[in-house]
């Protein structure tokens, strides 16, 4: 079946170093959602990208849509505290939107 | 403008036993879709809803079921409760199937 791979499962970075997720479908998608869920909370939309090679930026957040439109990044720029929490990409394909298992983001102590 | 709202918040069963989750979408939303998420795990669809039909069903079993009304409020019907259906319901509404998500808050289960 369908699927959206996202690696890493987990990332473990310091305060200040940057984090980076990346999502790779099996099947071309008609656009790729991200979402963040901080622990405990409910997934909140961040963004969706449609065009092909499309790159949008949200301060610290770069977020990437590949030219086949297949695979897509997050990319987050000196991480602070608040960037804690597990984001998701979601891809919609085949009038389904297929969820990546997520990447936890943890700040080490 | 209130988001979408879900209730109950925490909700304790016995197997067995039958529950009924609600959901009220976003303002000018008319797309209500429902996930199940177990502790650590991604979202997993259950189905969506839209002008009160189930447009689209996830790999969950008839024990799940849903309903949508005119006013767009939805509920997820859950029968026969076996341990391995505690997680958190969340529910999510959208302008177009394909449009980006608002999530509630959610409602906890636990089957016990």
């Amino acid at each position: 079946g369908q699927q959206v791979m996202q690696i890493p499962q987990y990332q473990h970075v310091q305060e200040g170093e940057d984090f980076t997720t990346y999502c790779n479908s099996s099947t071309t998608l008609s656009n790729i959602q991200w979402y963040k869920q901080r622990p405990g909370g409910h997934p909140v939309f961040l963004i969706q990208l449609v065009k092909s090679g499309e790159v949008k930026k949200q301060k610290r957040l770069t977020f990437q849509f590949g030219e086949a439109k297949k695979n897509s990044s997050l990319h987050i720029t000196a991480t602070q505290t608040t960037d804690v929490g597990t984001y998701f990409c979601a891809g919609w394909s085949n009038y389904q939107l297929i969820w990546g298992a997520g990447t936890k983001l943890i700040i080490k102590p | 403008d209130a988001g979408v709202t879900q209730s109950p918040t925490h909700l304790i069963k016995t197997r067995g036993q039958q529950v009924t989750l609600r959901c009220s979408p976003k303002s000018g939303h008319d797309t209500v879709s429902w996930y199940q998420q177990a502790l650590g795990q991604g979202p997993q669809f259950i189905f969506q809803y839209y002008e009160e039909e189930e447009r689209q069903r996830g790999n969950f079993p008839d024990r799940f079921s849903g309903h949508q009304f005119p006013n767009y409020s939805s509920e997820l019907n859950v029968n026969a409760l076996l341990l391995g259906d505690s997680a958190l319901y969340l529910c999510a509404s959208s302008l177009a199937r394909n449009s980006p998500l608002h999530f509630g808050n959610g409602t906890r289960l636990t089957v016990t």
